[in-house]
């Protein structure tokens, strides 16, 4: 079946400039999350959703990030006046249970 | 907050040879443990996960690890490795309690497989 899905796969901006992720989670998948991967780290955790229940935004780095999700369905993690340390990859992940996470391929932002 | 120790960023085998790749975690209350595989060019796959059953976790592609909670460990190994375990090998583990959706994750293990 399909799995969770991402876009753009890559995405090169200049600094100062506004950008949007999307994902597509695995239809029926409640739970949603961002994550961060910088060069040679592991993955940040930015934001969890649950259905209709209030996100958990405790991971989100400052207030120029923020994520939306409409129901059970794609979200978008958009960042403001990026900054290039915003460079890295991001990847969506869904879950039915909390114990089994789904990774997208991730979309590599490069902030110029 | 939790922390994932990977020793080894990079670790290289032949083909055929024991893989061990470790890891090390910070948490006095065993949670959810994870290895997850990442190919070239490709997301995250879950390769195995310890949910407070069996310590002894066998995953996919003839992959186990062993939860030692005396030594907050989970190490990954593959009795014999083969050409396409090349990748990097990532652990994760969940935060307690309420919030187990929160997975920390160590920086990765690039496995190389020398033939």
């Amino acid at each position: 079946g399909a799995g969770v899905s991402q876009s753009p796969s890559n995405k090169v901006t200049e600094k100062g400039k506004d950008v949007e992720l999307r994902c597509d989670p695995i239809s029926g998948h409640t739970a949603l999350y961002w994550y961060r991967q910088r060069l040679g780290q592991g993955l940040e955790f930015l934001i969890y959703f649950q259905g209709n229940s209030a996100p958990d935004k405790s991971g989100l780095p400052s207030d120029r990030f923020s994520a939306e999700r409409t129901g059970e369905s794609v979200s978008t993690l958009t960042i403001q006046r990026t900054q290039q340390e915003d460079s890295a990859v991001y990847l969506c992940a869904s879950s039915l249970w909390v114990d089994t996470q789904y990774f997208g391929p991730g979309t590599r932002l490069t902030v110029l | 907050a939790q922390s994932v120790t990977q020793l080894g960023s990079h670790v290289s085998v032949s083909e055929g040879a024991l893989v061990l790749l470790r890891c090390n975690y910070s948490s006095s209350v065993p949670p959810y443990l994870f290895w997850y595989v990442q190919y070239p060019n490709q997301g995250l796959q879950l390769l195995l996960k310890y949910t407070s059953a069996a310590t002894l976790v066998k995953g996919i592609n003839g992959f186990e690890a062993e939860f030692k909670k005396s030594e907050t460990s989970f190490h990954l190994t593959k009795p014999s490795a083969h050409m396409s375990d090349a990748a990097e090998y990532f652990c994760a583990v969940s935060d307690p309690g309420g919030s187990n959706y929160k997975l920390t994750f160590g920086k990765g293990t690039l496995l190389t497989v020398n033939p």
